[in-house]
């Protein structure tokens, strides 16, 4: 079974920067995109990027200026860093795993930015 | 980027009535599509991938088909717990988007 753990500060200030991490419990970390999708309160669902296990990174061109992803396949993690931040940022940010479709998702972290 | 369309925006239904919920993308995108269900608080649930195919423990009463641009997600029989918030996904091209969600409410 495959399960996926994230965690991270939830509570941030305007221009401050967000950072998450997912670790994964699974037999296999490569031949997958791990993924990271947010949800702004009361609204649909993100695709924020991804990476792989050799570190390759897709990110979504709204926020490319913005986010960096990185991966330590020692520890099965992956991670997310969302710099200057606004209002808009507060979401509920998932870890995923995604081969064609997502299949698992992590518990999501609430974060919520504000002054 | 590819959109992805989803009609209704809401829909209120009974239990065991059937519900089609249908998904148009801005572009072909084969069958690289799938549905999820998404309940308050809960990250989404795989029902549906590669358009047809059924998650493995998913009720069979869920179906979906289709192909390139239009896309529909059938529940055959609805259940209680079936009251939910359902989206598709598309995975054809980057960046990978969503659909803006169906609310499937209680009549």
């Amino acid at each position: 079974q495959v399960q996926l753990q994230q965690w991270g500060a939830g509570l941030l200030k305007p221009s401050e920067t967000l950072s998450l991490t997912c670790a994964v419990y699974v037999d296999s970390f490569s031949g997958y995109h791990w993924t990271w999708i947010r949800q702004p309160p009361g609204k649909g669902l993100e695709w924020i990027g991804e990476i792989d296990h050799s570190g390759q990174t897709t990110y979504n061109p709204s926020l490319k200026s913005r986010v960096t992803m990185s991966v330590d396949t020692s520890m099965n993690q992956f991670s997310m860093r969302l710099t200057s931040l606004t209002a808009a940022d507060t979401a509920v940010y998932y870890c995923a795993r995604r081969l064609a479709t997502v299949d698992y998702w992590g518990q999501g972290t609430r974060v919520t930015v504000s002054p | 980027d590819i959109q992805m369309t989803q009609s209704p925006s809401s829909l209120s239904a009974s239990v065991g009535d059937r519900v089609t919920i249908t998904c148009r993308a801005s572009q072909g995108i084969s069958n690289d599509l799938g549905w999820y269900q998404q309940k308050p608080g809960k990250a989404p649930k795989r029902l549906i991938y590669a358009a047809s195919s059924l998650q493995s423990g998913v009720p069979s009463r869920f179906s979906g088909s289709g192909s390139g641009t239009e896309f529909t997600l059938t529940i055959s029989s609805l259940q209680p717990e079936d009251f939910a918030v359902y989206y598709c996904l598309q995975h054809n091209s980057y960046p990978i988007t969503f659909g803006q969600g169906t609310r499937l409410e209680i009549k």
